[in-house]
């Protein structure tokens, strides 16, 4: 059956280190893969997204990579802060099923200062 | 400013009865998605429309409708045949197909309690 898992559900790290988030998938192709910040009461809110034919993206602090033959993508948040504490869901689409993504439980991040 | 609202943020409803949740977005986007979420739990998709005039079911349709008659706006009615309505319910919108961006953009979300 199709599974999307992300972590655990909840990880803490202490201030200035890096953060890294894991979303691993079964019996998808995903052409693509988002990460969306969601904060509690709130909507997601798009961060980046990665192409299958791409190995690393980054943006700022953030850096996604996707591994198709591990199925895998790993979200890092460097220098993480306090303010980056969130939950985070990452969100696959295949080719072929237009806009739709289908997206994984997420991970609650804690920063902890 | 442009972005997409949804009304109300709490409603409450008793068993039994139909209620319509609001989505409006002035961003000029095709398509339109709503979402619902259970604590502990990844976004369902419920509908999503493509284009006005057409909307397809998602993986937990059933006991929900939906109407695209406008661009702007893609209400949801939740009916008395869902049998466990109470959750957080999102909707969101992108661009549209064919444009090499597939971003979505949420509302603040509405949280429904049924007793």
């Amino acid at each position: 059956s199709q599974k999307i898992e992300q972590n655990s559900e909840a990880l803490n790290i202490q201030e200035g280190k890096t953060a890294t988030l894991t979303c691993n998938y079964t019996n998808y192709s995903p052409a693509y893969l988002q990460w969306y910040r969601q904060d509690p009461g709130r909507g997601p809110v798009f961060l980046l997204l990665i192409r299958e034919n791409e190995k690393e993206k980054r943006k700022e602090r953030l850096k996604v990579t996707f591994d198709t033959t591990l199925k895998q993508s790993l979200f890092h948040i460097t220098a993480s802060q306090p303010a980056d504490s969130a939950t985070y869901l990452c969100a696959l689409g295949e080719a072929g099923y237009g806009q739709n993504f289908v997206f994984g439980p997420g991970t609650r991040l804690s920063v902890l200062p | 400013d442009g972005g997409i609202t949804q009304s109300p943020k709490y409603l409450f409803r008793k068993e039994g009865q139909n209620v319509t949740l609001s989505c409006e977005q002035n961003l000029n986007h095709d398509a339109m998605y709503w979402y619902r979420q259970d604590p502990g739990q990844g976004l369902r998709l419920i509908y999503y429309s493509q284009i006005v005039n057409d909307f397809q079911k998602g993986d937990i349709a059933e006991g929900y409708s939906v109407s695209r008659e406008k661009k702007e706006s893609f209400p949801l009615t939740v009916t008395s045949a869902q049998k466990n309505p109470t959750a957080f319910y999102l909707c969101a919108s992108s661009i549209g197909s064919g444009t090499g961006r597939f971003e979505q953009y949420f509302g603040p979300g509405t949280r429904l309690t049924v007793t």
